[in-house]
């Protein structure tokens, strides 16, 4: 079966120009998290989606941050004018509501 | 959530078990202790968690105190495929985003 699939797995930009990376849940699994992971450092929460509610956004450091999802299915993370502050892998994961996260490998964001 | 506390890495050889330990003197009663690991260039993956009782699954064991103020993380027979960080976390099933609180996890190195 297929786990939690992110897209690109690696982004090289240009500081002050804008990336969306994408996340492509596990079917079934209303719950949706975005976490940032500095290089040798813990996962730090972005965002939560379940199902219809609107989602968590407590963790998103700054405005240039936004992400969406549609439905139960698809989510992309924006960063708008990204600085270097920003270079991070940039984590995905589903699950069923209380359930264990199942993560995917991750989108590595370098920004020049 | 309430924080944990690890060491930040740890050595054993090959085939032999592996104790990983793990204080949260601040847990709550509703705090459930989970943990994940996560291998080089991958995203985290569950291996366990506990409420009060000792848990076994086809990954690890994890034993709790009868204070509930720490925890130990058994691998019974480590392999090099068990090199990864390891990660304790406390979460409330009760909080509505369900969102994980990381810290820095202990680094595992396996020697052959």
């Amino acid at each position: 079966g297929a786990g939690v699939s992110q897209s690109p797995s690696n982004k090289v930009t240009e500081k002050g120009k804008d990336v969306e990376l994408r996340c492509d849940p596990i079917s079934g699994h209303t719950a949706l998290y975005w976490y940032r992971q500095r290089l040798g450092q813990g996962l730090e929460f972005l965002i939560y989606f379940q199902g219809n509610s609107a989602p968590d956004k407590s963790g998103l450091p700054s405005d240039r941050f936004s992400a969406e999802r549609t439905g139960e299915s698809v989510s992309t993370l924006t960063i708008q004018r990204t600085q270097q502050e920003d270079s991070a892998v940039y984590l995905c994961a589903s699950s069923l509501v209380g359930n264990e996260q199942f993560f995917g490998p991750g989108t590595r964001l370098t920004v020049l | 959530d309430a924080k944990t506390t690890q060491p930040n890495s740890m050595e054993s050889n090959e085939e032999e078990p592996v104790h990983l330990p793990c204080n949260h003197s601040t847990i709550s009663g509703t705090d459930y202790i989970h943990w994940y690991r996560q291998l080089p260039s991958q995203g985290p993956e569950y291996v366990i968690h506990g409420l009060t009782s000792n848990v076994n699954n086809r990954m690890a064991s994890l034993a709790i105190a009868e204070d509930r103020k720490s925890s130990t993380l058994i691998l019974h027979r480590a392999t090099l495929r068990d090199a990864a960080v390891y990660y304790c976390i406390l979460r409330d099933p009760m909080d509505s985003n369900y969102q994980l609180i990381w810290g820095a996890g202990t680094k595992l190195i396996i020697k052959p």
